[in-house]
């Protein structure tokens, strides 16, 4: 199984340039989420989603959108990007319905922000 | 607000040394303890987890020991090995569907 599979794994931007970065999973997970990992700050959550047509904001949402329209894909819209969104990006997934089932994470997106 | 205190901040442990990492909590409603380990340019994996009804788990060298009084857990690595060398993120996460709270990250580093 590919797991959480997270394109691109590198990505330049200009400021006010956008993106989108991809994330899939193939467990057939209903929960799926972004965290941003910047040093000494951890991991903080973006958005996530328990399901298909289903998004909720966490932690750190401004500046990010997000839309949930099948349970493979979830990816992370930067709409005008800015040098405060430079960071490591993760993807994770896991299923919804225990709270105890690990959570998987895609392997990162480094993106800066010129 | 953090609801989950994780220290120390890094860490430098010798070989065969014990490396304990400390976390600390507020919500007393959680009741899912996990620990993931983080090696560079990887994503977090799950490395061990705990339930407030149990005091300790042991999986091979790593350990969670849960004070739930106190509201602190604590990772312990016995024999610490180069190969441990990571970043460690203790966690915690209610019933249902809300997402996981972790810790800042602890970056530990096994010299020979």
């Amino acid at each position: 199984n590919a797991g959480v599979t997270q394109t691109p794994k590198f990505q330049v931007l200009k400021t006010g340039q956008s993106m989108t970065l991809q994330c899939a999973q193939d467990m057939n997970h209903e929960y799926m989420s972004w965290y941003r990992q910047d040093p000494g700050m951890g991991l903080r959550l973006i958005h996530y989603s328990v399901g298909a047509g289903i998004t909720d904001q966490g932690e750190v949402p401004n500046g990010y959108n997000v839309s949930r329209s099948t349970t493979e894909d979830f990816p992370l819209r930067l709409l005008s990007a800015a040098p405060s969104q430079t960071s490591v990006y993760f993807c994770a997934s896991t299923y919804a319905s225990r709270n105890n089932s690990p959570l998987h994470f895609g392997n990162g997106t480094r993106l800066t922000v010129t | 607000q953090q609801q989950v205190k994780q220290s120390p901040q890094s860490l430098i442990v010798q070989k065969g040394g014990i490396s304990i990492i400390n976390c600390a909590y507020e919500n007393t409603a959680f009741d899912y303890f996990p620990w993931y380990q983080q090696f560079p340019g990887k994503g977090p994996a799950l490395l061990i987890a705990i339930r407030p009804d149990v005091s300790e788990k042991k999986e091979g060298r790593f350990t969670i020991s849960f004070n739930k009084s106190a509201k602190q857990f604590s990772l312990h690595i016995m024999d610490s090995q180069p190969g441990d060398s990571a970043t460690y993120f203790c966690a915690a996460i209610l019933s249902g569907n809300t997402p996981l709270v972790f810790g800042k990250g602890t970056r530990l580093s096994v010299i020979a």
